[in-house]
């Protein structure tokens, strides 16, 4: 265990639903991360929070709506999803020197495997 | 290309042999970050090298950073069946005015050790 924890850890939803994904980490840290991971493509990074306020967001479809409610929570909502964004989806934490100029390791929770029907 | 990527994509040895997996990127960095994720999980931290380092140790891992030729690659002594991961090294090229850590992940090579 990487003390950061993902539910559900499978999901299968139609196009139209609404749905959300939850993080908790329980390691004290002040970011958090989304990550999409797709078949045969590198990790990609969509979110980025610090300190609860969203520093980083990648070119993300309107679509994927994250919320981070306070520093150990972080959420993915959901809406109108697209067949090619069913993916494995990882969320990370760590311990943002916030501006020390290193960074520290990312720990990584399971994942939520999605699939869009 | 991207940055951060893996050479070999995938890598079938036996147990006991040595593994090595190469990656190489583009830009500067502040450090480099191996990481293993066994079939469809997370993904867990292995071994962070800065950029002002050459090599660095962690039990049956070594890691190396050439950062004249932006690359560096990761050495498994001994493998074990249990070694069977997918192995990804990510790049930290973060700005320091930044928040929040900035990794490049690579596509990660495959390594299978047949017992």
């Amino acid at each position: 265990e990487t003390g950061v924890t993902q539910t559900p850890r499978h999901l299968v939803m139609g196009m139209t639903n609404k749905k959300s994904l939850k993080c908790e980490q329980h390691l004290g840290h002040n970011a958090m991360y989304w990550y999409k991971q797709s078949a045969k493509k590198p990790l990609e990074l969509m979110f980025v929070y610090s300190l609860e306020e969203r520093v980083e967001n990648n070119s993300v479809p309107s679509r994927f709506s994250p919320e981070c409610p306070n520093s150990s929570h972080l959420f993915l909502h959901l809406h109108t999803l697209q067949p090619e964004d069913s993916a494995l989806y990882l969320c990370a934490s760590s311990q943002d020197p916030l501006g020390g100029g290193h960074t520290d390791t990312q720990y990584f929770g399971p994942g939520t495997r999605l699939t869009v029907l | 290309s991207q940055q951060g990527e893996e050479d070999p994509q995938a890598l079938s040895i036996q147990e006991g042999e040595n593994a090595t997996m190469n990656c190489s990127y583009k830009t500067s960095i502040n450090n480099l970050q191996w990481y293993r994720q066994n079939s469809g999980r997370g993904l867990v931290h292995l071994i962070l090298i800065r950029s002002n380092e050459r090599e660095k140790h962690s039990g049956r891992l070594r890691v190396t950073l050439d950062t004249s030729k932006k690359s560096s690659s990761l050495l498994i002594t001994a493998s074990r069946a249990a070694d069977t991961a997918s192995y990804f090294c990510a790049t930290d090229a973060r700005k320091q005015e930044t928040s929040g850590s900035r990794l490049t992940f690579g596509e990660g090579t495959q390594l299978t050790v047949n017992p």
